[in-house]
């Protein structure tokens, strides 16, 4: 079974310039989280999405990041402009949740963002 | 507010030597309390859930532990291709999944 695929896998733009980033989730999954990790810290939620709704977003930075869940599947996760601030790695993971039950969350590698 | 607290945020240990790795947390109904093995430069990968106090679960050389108020990841014997940052992450009512900062662990051969 395929696992959870990100692209690009490394990313370096100058500040002020757009940026996206891409995620396939497993197959199956109706949730999907946006996480960004900075160097020596944990995962910080950006977004999470239960099929095509975004349901926790209070952590994303409105005035500049955005992201879209299109048919509950696809992810796309864009900042703009980017500031050096955002450099980081932007993880996407993926889960099956039901009503009772919270099953584990499953990463893709990541996107190292680089803005200089 | 949910919250996870790992310690220490770093440990060194001798190949064979075993120990514990500490994960406190305050949580609003507790639906699960995972831990993932993140190594440099890759996404973190799964190793544990624990949905109640007393569960445990075993994997090689990984035991996981659970009470009211923390985990622990107990480390027997370990190897130097056990060394990575060990993440504890916890889901409560509101289900969001709230991440510790990890802790690094390096075992030296």
């Amino acid at each position: 079974e395929a696992g959870v695929v990100q692209s690009p896998r490394y990313k370096i733009i100058e500040k002020k310039q757009p940026v996206a980033f891409w995620c396939n989730p497993i197959s199956g999954h109706n949730t999907l989280y946006w996480y960004r990790q900075n160097l020596g810290q944990g995962p910080e939620l950006l977004i999470r999405y239960e099929n095509e709704e975004a349901v926790d977003d209070s952590q994303l930075p409105k005035d500049r990041f955005s992201a879209e869940r299109l048919k509950g599947v696809d992810s796309t996760l864009k900042i703009q402009p980017a500031e050096l601030g955002d450099s980081a790695v932007y993880l996407c993971a993926s889960s099956h949740s039901g009503e009772v039950i919270k099953t584990e969350a499953f990463f893709g590698q990541g996107t190292r963002l680089t803005v200089v | 507010e949910d919250q996870v607290t790992q310690s220490p945020e770093a440990l060194r240990l001798q190949e064979g030597e075993s120990s514990s790795l500490n994960c406190s947390y305050t949580v609003s109904g507790l639906r699960g309390l995972f831990w993932y093995r993140q190594d440099p430069g890759k996404g973190p990968e799964f190793l544990f859930t624990l949905y109640s106090a007393g569960e445990e679960k075993e994997k090689e050389r990984l035991k996981a532990t659970l009470t009211k108020k923390e985990s622990f990841l107990h480390i027997t014997a370990p190897k130097p291709e056990d060394s990575a940052t060990y993440l504890c992450a916890v889901t409560g009512a509101n289900s969001k999944l709230t991440f510790g900062k990890g802790i690094t662990l390096s075992v030296r051969p």
